[in-house]
């Protein structure tokens, strides 16, 4: 079994809201990934957590908050986003992501809309 | 600066003949690469995926060709089913870079019946 949920499949919020984007996988794996991706655009790296820690930030604005509540769960908070936020956010999970042989798996992803 | 290159960003094959993806990289320090296969407004799926140590993974339908020297991989699907249309995401990894996937722009595959 190699599912990751995400939950919405989609989201439109205004500048002003605060919401919350959850990913899950029950495969014990110990890094989850939180993805950005624009139409016919390559998915960018936000943030890694790596043993329900935050390991990679990729120089994300503070808008995007990023929480690991345990090894199974991942959230992104949103607050005061901006239009061209509006995307497809993906998460990620893998189980050796100190290691060079890591396959990561990827949710089916929640569509954000910001107006 | 692209690390990770698909220079084609489309292909249509007939069904039933062969597919051909390529991928180039410029960082010599990757050692583990793989392929995505996506469709519109879903989340990418794992196909294969190759170690440095290898030149070749076979998986099915699905070979994946690595040639260090040159720097470039590809894969290739046989026989193509329309069912593989879709964009295919090259990705490479480098030893040691803790969660850093590094993507291709995509090529989208058509396979016309």
């Amino acid at each position: 079994d190699t599912e990751v949920t995400q939950t919405p499949k989609h989201l439109v919020m205004g500048m002003t809201n605060k919401k919350s984007l959850k990913c899950e996988q029950h495969m014990g794996h110990r890094a989850m990934y939180w993805y950005k991706q624009k139409a016919k655009k390559p998915p960018e790296l936000m943030f890694v957590y790596s043993y329900e820690k935050l390991s990679i930030n990729e120089s994300v604005p503070s808008r995007f908050s990023p929480e690991c509540p345990n090894s199974s769960l991942l959230n992104l908070h949103l607050h005061a986003l901006q239009p061209e936020d509006s995307a497809l956010y993906l998460c990620a999970s893998s189980n050796r992501p100190y290691e060079g042989v890591d396959t990561q798996y990827f949710g089916p992803g929640t569509r954000l809309t910001v107006l | 600066d692209q690390q990770v290159k698909q220079n084609s960003p489309s292909l249509s094959v007939q069904e039933g003949r062969i597919s051909i993806l390529n991928c180039d990289y410029t960082n010599s320090m990757f050692d583990y690469f793989l392929w995505y296969k996506k469709y519109p407004a879903e989340g990418p799926t794992f196909l294969i995926s190759i170690s440095s140590i290898k030149d070749k993974n076979e998986d099915g339908r699905f070979t994946v060709f690595l040639n260090k020297s040159a720097k470039h991989l590809s894969l290739h699907i046989v026989p193509s089913q329309p069912g593989d249309s879709a964009v295919y995401f090259c990705a490479a990894r480098g030893g040691g870079s803790q969660g850093n996937l590094i993507f291709g722009k995509g090529t989208k595959l058509s396979v016309k019946p």
